[in-house]
């Protein structure tokens, strides 16, 4: 089993609808979450950080961290086609720190 | 400033040769990670290196060789390549991982292994 588990999608949704990406993970000791996005054929960029459990607001986008549960969330209100991107769920803690563990990325496509 | 810059950005062999990637950065950074990627996989740690000098086994490091003699290059070598190795391989840098978490990437560099 993979340490960090996400859905791949793809997920299409019409412009301006509520998305709602996530992750599972297993080991206990991640404290620093992350989500990524990268366009296609560029490297990922750093959209969100979160530190242990709680919430984090960024314009459109709010990150849910629940360490009790294991699962991650990443929220983007009033969607765009220029989000349509792949996001990618990292996290590091415990032994790991210096190394950051990635989900496989959702794929997300915004229609107009 | 360029940030990170990966060199070659695409290149194709054929099964047993051999080639290096390199990362090069300007940001100072002492954190250096190759990364490969591919359809859901995700992004999977080859090798890293924590600073100068020093070099460590990731996820998936069979097949590859690194080195760090400089701070600001990272070179990853494939001695015989092999059709698996097919990939998009990212180089990442960060500063201190302990604090916002944001990796830098370079643009990838598209290998095929014919």
């Amino acid at each position: 089993q993979k340490e960090v588990e996400q859905d791949p999608g793809p997920l299409s949704v019409p412009e301006g609808a509520i998305v709602s990406l996530n992750c599972t993970y297993s080991n206990s000791a991640f404290q620093y979450f992350m989500w990524y996005r990268q366009y296609s054929r560029k490297g990922p960029e750093l959209l969100m950080y979160t530190y242990s459990s709680g919430n984090k607001e960024d314009g459109r986008f709010t990150a849910q961290v629940d360490k009790s549960s294991k699962y991650i969330s990443l929220f983007i209100r009033d969607s765009q086609p220029s989000d349509s991107a792949t996001y990618l769920c990292a996290m590091s803690g415990g032994d790991s720190s210096y190394k950051l563990i990635f989900g496989s990325g959702t794929r997300l496509l915004v229609r107009p | 400033n360029a940030g990170v810059t990966q060199t070659p950005k695409f290149r194709v062999l054929k099964t047993g040769q051999s080639m290096t990637l390199l990362c090069a950065q300007d940001m100072n950074h002492e954190y250096m990670y190759w990364y490969r990627q591919d359809p859901g996989m995700g992004l999977r740690l080859i090798h890293y290196s924590v600073g100068e000098g020093t070099t460590a086994k990731g996820e998936v490091p069979d097949g590859y060789n690194v080195s760090r003699l400089k701070k600001q290059n990272f070179l990853l070598g494939l001695e015989s390549a092999a059709p698996s190795q097919t990939s998009v391989y990212f180089c990442a840098t960060i500063r201190t991982p302990t604090n916002t978490g944001e990796l830098f990437f370079g643009e990838g560099s598209r290998l095929t292994v014919l």
